[in-house]
């Protein structure tokens, strides 16, 4: 069965700083795997994401991802936050030995940068 | 030129009554979604539709009801509402045929409060 998970509920960075947001992946197939932002009161908003070629992927905003077949990661990243990127993150995942697109979202970081 | 609308946004009604809530995406789509984020900030995925043709069903009680009159609308009827079904609703949409690689779109969400 697909799974994702996001081990730290909320990360703390200061304006500026570089960002990690964590996420490991557990699927049959081979992994499809996407981050996606929450801003509050809003739907979600597609970052970026992995479906196969460059391990390094880029995306809005100036995220980015690593894909690490290895350690079934795909931890999120940014070199220099800043205040309004705080908001919730969400990794997902889908099997690519299933056809229908289905998502499995791991349970949301919430970025906090403060100035 | 809203992508992916939902109606209502707010939905405040009594247990036991019935309600709908609407989809609309002017994406040229042909996939449409429906999840459940509850009060954690978990997302589940409910319903999809592809060219109005139900592909993942997860499990939901069956006072939930998806309809696809299109593949630009899925609406969600929901009978005998039950505090436990208070919850944000997304609506979402993605390209192109089955398949998890097209990222997805989602609405504005439809926060349904059952009292």
């Amino acid at each position: 069965a697909q799974s994702v998970a996001q081990p730290e509920d909320q990360v703390n960075v200061a304006e500026g700083n570089p960002l990690t947001v964590k996420c490991t992946y557990s699927v049959s197939g081979n992994p499809y795997l996407f981050w996606y932002v929450q801003y509050p009161n809003r739907g979600l908003q597609f970052l970026l994401k992995y479906i196969t070629g460059d391990n390094l992927v880029k995306g809005s905003y100036g995220f980015e991802a690593e894909f690490n077949k290895s350690q079934t990661s795909f931890h999120l990243k940014k070199p220099s936050a800043l205040v309004s990127d705080s908001a919730l993150y969400f990794c997902a995942v889908s099997d690519g030995s299933s056809n229908t697109g289905k998502l499995i979202f791991g349970q949301g970081t919430t970025l906090q940068v403060k100035p | 030129d809203t992508a992916v609308s939902q109606t209502p946004k707010y939905l405040v009604t009594q247990m036991g009554n019935d309600k709908s809530i609407k989809c609309e995406q002017n994406l040229g789509h042909d996939t449409m979604y429906w999840y459940k984020q509850d009060s954690k900030k978990f997302l589940k995925i409910m319903f999809s539709y592809n060219n109005k043709e139900l592909i993942i069903n997860e499990t939901v009680p069956n006072r939930f009801s998806p309809k696809s009159p299109d593949k630009a609308h899925l609406n969600l009827h929901i009978n005998s509402l039950e505090l436990g079904d208070s919850a944000v609703y997304f609506c979402a949409s993605s390209q192109g045929g089955w398949g998890p690689v097209y990222e997805q779109y989602f609405g504005p969400g439809t926060r349904l409060t059952v009292t």
